[in-house]
This record gives C-alpha cells, sequence and structure tokens, in this order.
C-alpha cells in the first residue's frame, strides 16, 4: 500500500521568511504532485513533477523530486501572507490511476 | 478551457431525500473522478471512470451511485445519506490512457453537502 508522509503538518512562518515542506512516499512513483487549497476551496494544481530530479518554480515556491530517496520538496522563498492555505502532495501509484495524498501541510504566514 | 464546473455549490438534504451532483468539463479528459474531503483531511477518492466506463469504486457505500453519461458529464446520485456523509464532494478529471495511468488532475470547485 502507498504511503504518503508531509511534514509538518502544521506551519506558522513569519514573511519574509523561507521554510521546506517535505514529502515522503513509500513506493516506486515517478509522478508527484503539488497542490493548493484554500478554506473552503477546492484544490489548485502548483506543480506537476514527472521524472527523478524534476525542479520547478513559480513565484516564491520551488519544487522537487528526488525518486531514489522517494522524496519531494516544497521550499517557499520570502513568504507572504498570500501563501497561507493548506499544501498537498499527491503520488501516482506506478500501476493505476489513483492518487495518494499526504495528510497535508497547514501554513500560515504571519505579518 | 481548463475548467471543471460542478453543481449546485452547496446542498442541504434530508436523511429520506434523493439528490444529484452534477461534474462538467470540455477538456476532451477521458478520466474523471470523485472525491470526498472532511474538513481538514485529504481528499478521499471515491470513483473513477474511464473511458465512460466505472473503473474503480472505493468501497463506497451504495447510497452513493455514480453516473458517467457521456466523456463530459459525471453525476453522483445520492440517497438516504447518514449525517457524517456531510462532506465537500469535488469532482476531477485527467487525460487518461489504457493501461490506467493517471495524469494531472483538474479539480472542480466542489459541492458542500450537509446531511441533516
Amino acid at each position: 500500500e502507498l504511503k504518503v508522509e508531509q511534514n509538518p503538518l502544521f506551519l506558522s512562518m513569519q514573511e519574509g521568511k523561507n521554510y521546506t515542506i517535505y514529502c515522503n512516499y513509500s513506493t516506486t512513483s515517478d509522478r508527484l504532485y503539488w497542490y493548493r487549497q484554500d478554506p473552503g476551496k477546492s484544490l489548485e494544481s502548483l506543480f506537476v513533477l514527472l521524472s527523478n530530479g524534476a525542479v520547478k518554480q513559480e513565484g516564491r515556491l520551488m519544487a522537487s523530486l528526488d525518486t531514489k530517496a522517494r522524496l519531494s520538496t516544497l521550499h517557499i522563498t520570502a513568504a507572504v501572507h498570500d501563501l497561507s492555505a493548506t499544501y498537498f502532495c499527491a503520488v501516482d501509484k506506478a500501476s493505476g490511476s489513483r492518487l495518494t495524498f499526504g495528510e497535508g501541510t497547514q501554513l500560515t504566514v504571519n505579518p | 478551457d481548463t475548467e471543471v464546473t460542478q453543481t449546485p455549490k452547496h446542498l442541504v438534504m434530508g436523511m429520506t431525500n434523493k439528490k444529484s451532483l452534477k461534474c462538467e468539463q470540455h477538456m476532451g479528459h477521458r478520466a474523471m473522478y470523485w472525491y470526498k474531503q472532511k474538513a481538514k483531511k485529504p481528499p478521499e477518492l471515491m470513483f473513477v471512470y474511464s473511458y465512460e466506463k466505472l473503473s474503480i469504486n472505493e468501497s463506497v457505500p451504495s447510497r452513493f451511485s455514480p453516473e458517467c453519461p457521456n466523456s463530459s458529464l459525471l453525476n453522483l446520485h445520492l440517497h438516504a445519506l447518514q449525517p457524517e456523509d456531510s462532506a465537500l464532494y469535488l469532482c476531477a478529471s485527467s487525460q487518461d490512457v489504457p493501461g490506467g495511468r493517471t495524469y494531472e488532475q483538474y479539480f472542480g470547485p466542489g459541492t458542500r453537502l450537509t446531511v441533516t
């Protein structure tokens, strides 16, 4: 059974600071997705990582994938309040059309 | 057009009611999904349709009945629900190829369901 673990689950940080969210998964996969969810809203796709060593950046967020370590990171640079949301990573099991989500990281950026 | 639409946005129903949730996409995707999401939890997969055929049912109770009338539409029929079924119901779609690999899933805005 594929398991996906995120940490931290809760993150409170000040504006202007940097931090990293980690996503570990338990079985072989070469596809990992990061989503953002605002309270009461749907999931917004942030990054699609499709191969070992993939790195993608959008604004203050950068995501990377290490399939050998079964680890993805979401790095936040110089956080701003607008980044406050819950961030989910999700892994595509290599043999089926099913995403397994992590528990989510609830990020709060304080002024 | 990368939009998935869902109706209604909110639904309140009694335990004896019958209602339906609707989802539509016009991206040419051939895989469509229903998820249930409780507060502060990740989405839980309920059903997957691939090429209008049900390919995955995650042991969902029969009071939830999915239907895929065509490649653009996905319905979720609800009957005799319980209060614990109150949640955000999300529809998603993605490209799909034979063999079942999933691609990036695009999520709709969700239906907030309250069962009284």
